[in-house]
């Protein structure tokens, strides 16, 4: 139990176009889900915290207006990069959250590698 | 400012052996601390939780111990296979709600 799935798996495009990641959990309702960034070599950076049906609370530092997130349903959220640049190449990967007792667990989907031309 | 941290060199060890690991942190008072396993390409995999009123918590061969005192957590893995070669992942709650701060990783390679 407790799988996230993200798509695409990999995407490869160009400077200035926009690409949208999905993650769903597939086996539970995820009240929350996160979205990280990996650069090589280096910890996972907490990007933006999700709650189903309510706007995205995002780090310091994180452009919300470049990195939209939008979490419409319990299984199912959204990370739309906005005018990707090469600088944006990065891992992206979620997490989703099953609440109640096992809220502090985080279950992570398989990650998204983009790179920006 | 918040940090937390891990080996990183990479340790290498024979199968068989014990592996520990080490993750430090300092300006925290983490009400849990857990453990993640991610192998290259792929997103972390939940190990352990351990609560900061526990002082040591197993799963088959992992051990987990945590001293809020040194604040520090150690990571065992007993009777260590090739299979667990991976990079392991401390995490803490961070003060976004439930999301985490992770480390950077100790990768460990267990050689035949």
């Amino acid at each position: 139990g407790a799988v996230v799935s993200q798509h695409p798996s990999w995407v490869i495009c160009k400077s200035g176009t926009s690409v949208k990641i999905e993650c769903r959990s597939l086996d539970f309702q995820a009240t929350t889900m996160f979205w990280y960034r990996q650069f090589p070599k280096q910890s996972l950076m907490l990007m933006a915290t999700s709650n189903e049906g309510s706007k995205a609370t995002y780090e310091q530092g994180v452009e919300k207006d470049k990195f939209l997130i939008n979490h419409a349903s319990l299984t199912l959220s959204t990370l739309t990069v906005t005018s990707a640049h090469p600088e944006d190449s990065s891992f992206y990967i979620c997490s989703a959250s099953q609440g109640g007792s096992y809220q502090e667990t985080q279950y992570f989907g398989p990650g998204t590698r983009l790179l920006v031309l | 400012s918040q940090k937390i941290e891990q080996n990183s060199e990479a340790l290498n060890i024979q199968e068989g052996k014990t592996a520990t690991l080490t993750c430090n942190y300092t300006n925290y008072s983490p009400a849990y601390l857990q453990w993640y396993r991610q192998d290259p390409g792929r997103g972390p995999v939940f190990l352990l939780l351990i609560r900061e009123n526990e002082k040591e918590k197993r799963k088959e061969r992992l051990k987990v111990t945590f001293d809020t005192t040194l604040k520090q957590s150690l990571f065992h893995i007993t009777a260590s296979q090739p299979a667990d070669s991976a990079t392991y992942l401390c995490a803490l709650d961070s003060n976004s709600g439930y999301a985490l701060n992770f480390g950077k990783g100790t990768s460990l390679l267990v050689t035949p």
